[in-house]
Order: C-alpha cells, then sequence, then structure tokens
C-alpha cells in the first residue's frame, strides 16, 4: 500500500497561506490523494481530493507534481479556526475491489494571531 | 442535519468486558466504514461494509466482530475487552466507494 509522509508539525501567520506539503513516492497510477483534517480530535473532515491534476474548491487548493510522487494543500487565507491536524491520506483499491484510506500520522497546523 | 451518529460518546470498560459501539447514518450510503485512532496516530480500518448484509475485514480486524442487517446501522462488537483496545473510534460512511467519507465524532473507549 502506498504511505505518505508528512511534517509533524508546521505554524502559520493568521490571513497568510497555508501550505502542507505531503509524498506519496509509491502511489500507483489509479490512487487519489485526499485531504482531510481533524479538530480537537473530532471526526475528520473531508477538504479535497486529486488524482492528478490541480484541484480547488471553497476551502482549498490541492497541487500534485506531474510524476505525482508528492502534493501541496493550501489554504489561501489561514485563520484561527484552521488550527487542526491534516491528514494527507491515499486512497487504494482492497483485494475485494472496494476503496479504502491509507492515513499517514498528519501535520499539526497552528495558526498564530 | 445528523449525518454519522455514534454512541456512546465515552465508555470505561474492565478487561474481559464486552460492548457494542452503535453508529447510524441518515444520508442512505452503502459504505459504512470502522476505524481506531490511537493517540498521536492516524486512523486505522477496522472493518467495513459495502450494503446490508455484507461486510469485510480492513487492517486491524482481532478482537472486533461487526454486523449490517440494515442499510443505517453499522454496530461494532467488542467480545472480551484488551487494553490494548483503548482507543478513539470512529465511523464513517459514503455513498459510493470512491465518494468522500463523512465521518462521525467518535466513541472514546478505555479499558482498565
Amino acid at each position: 500500500d502506498a504511505k505518505t509522509t508528512q511534517p509533524t508539525s508546521m505554524d502559520c501567520a493568521e490571513g497568510r497561506a497555508a501550505n502542507l506539503p505531503c509524498n506519496h513516492s509509491t502511489i500507483s497510477g489509479n490512487e487519489y490523494v485526499y485531504w482531510y483534517r481533524q479538530i480537537h480530535s473530532q471526526g475528520p473532515q473531508y477538504i479535497i481530493h486529486g488524482l492528478k491534476n490541480n484541484e480547488t474548491n471553497e476551502m482549498a487548493s490541492l497541487i500534485i507534481t506531474e510524476d505525482r510522487k508528492s502534493s501541496t494543500l493550501i489554504l489561501p487565507h489561514a485563520t484561527l479556526r484552521d488550527t487542526a491536524v491534516y491528514y494527507c491520506i491515499v486512497r487504494v483499491v482492497s483485494t475485494s475491489g472496494t476503496y479504502k484510506y491509507i492515513f499517514g500520522t498528519g501535520t499539526r497546523l497552528k495558526v498564530l494571531a | 442535519n445528523a449525518g454519522v451518529t455514534q454512541t456512546p460518546k465515552f465508555r470505561i470498560l474492565k478487561i474481559g468486558q464486552s460492548m457494542t459501539l452503535q453508529c447510524a447514518q441518515d444520508m442512505n450510503h452503502n459504505y459504512m466504514y470502522w476505524y481506531r485512532q490511537d493517540p498521536g496516530m492516524g486512523l486505522k480500518l477496522i472493518y467495513y461494509s459495502v450494503g446490508a448484509g455484507i461486510t469485510d475485514k480492513g487492517e486491524v480486524p482481532n478482537g472486533y466482530n461487526v454486523s449490517r442487517s440494515t442499510t443505517e446501522d453499522f454496530p461494532l462488537r467488542l467480545e472480551l475487552a484488551a487494553p490494548s483496545q483503548t482507543s478513539v473510534y470512529f465511523c464513517a460512511s459514503s455513498d459510493i466507494s470512491n465518494q468522500p467519507q463523512h465521518f462521525g465524532d467518535g466513541t472514546r473507549l478505555s479499558i482498565l
């Protein structure tokens, strides 16, 4: 199964862009990258996902390198409420044909006032 | 906007006791999942279900059982609680398996 590597923690000033990197060098061609975040040990919250093209939604942007070995989640204007643990996840296909998530240990983002 | 509801939120068990963690979703999702999260770690998949009557093992199924008699409910059973099962348990659901999963707020379980 593909694995992800993320920095343990990062700080970001409020109002600035937060750029969260993720390495997934063993990812296969049909495996998607998903990003979730977890605030105060609540259930993970979906942010964005992609395969090979860059993606943007109302929450964030996802930049995937051309070789697909790494990606960056961008929160364009971080607020204090964005303080959370951010998980970069590879979605793999199980032996039964069902998709499943492989979680890493995440990046603890602290947004500073 | 109930989404995925987990009960109880907290529970303390003694070694050897059994209990069932409840999970219900009101989105008519076919896929449901159980994860556990140990301190400082990411989530690990215990069991999942692709529809009523169909379940399968995830990465860490030992010591757990599941059933799926209805689309809405996916209970997780611990038969003989062990200290290694102290964790936070999350239930999730998705419409189809390639759609984002929706998570509940978790059950914090301590086994002493």
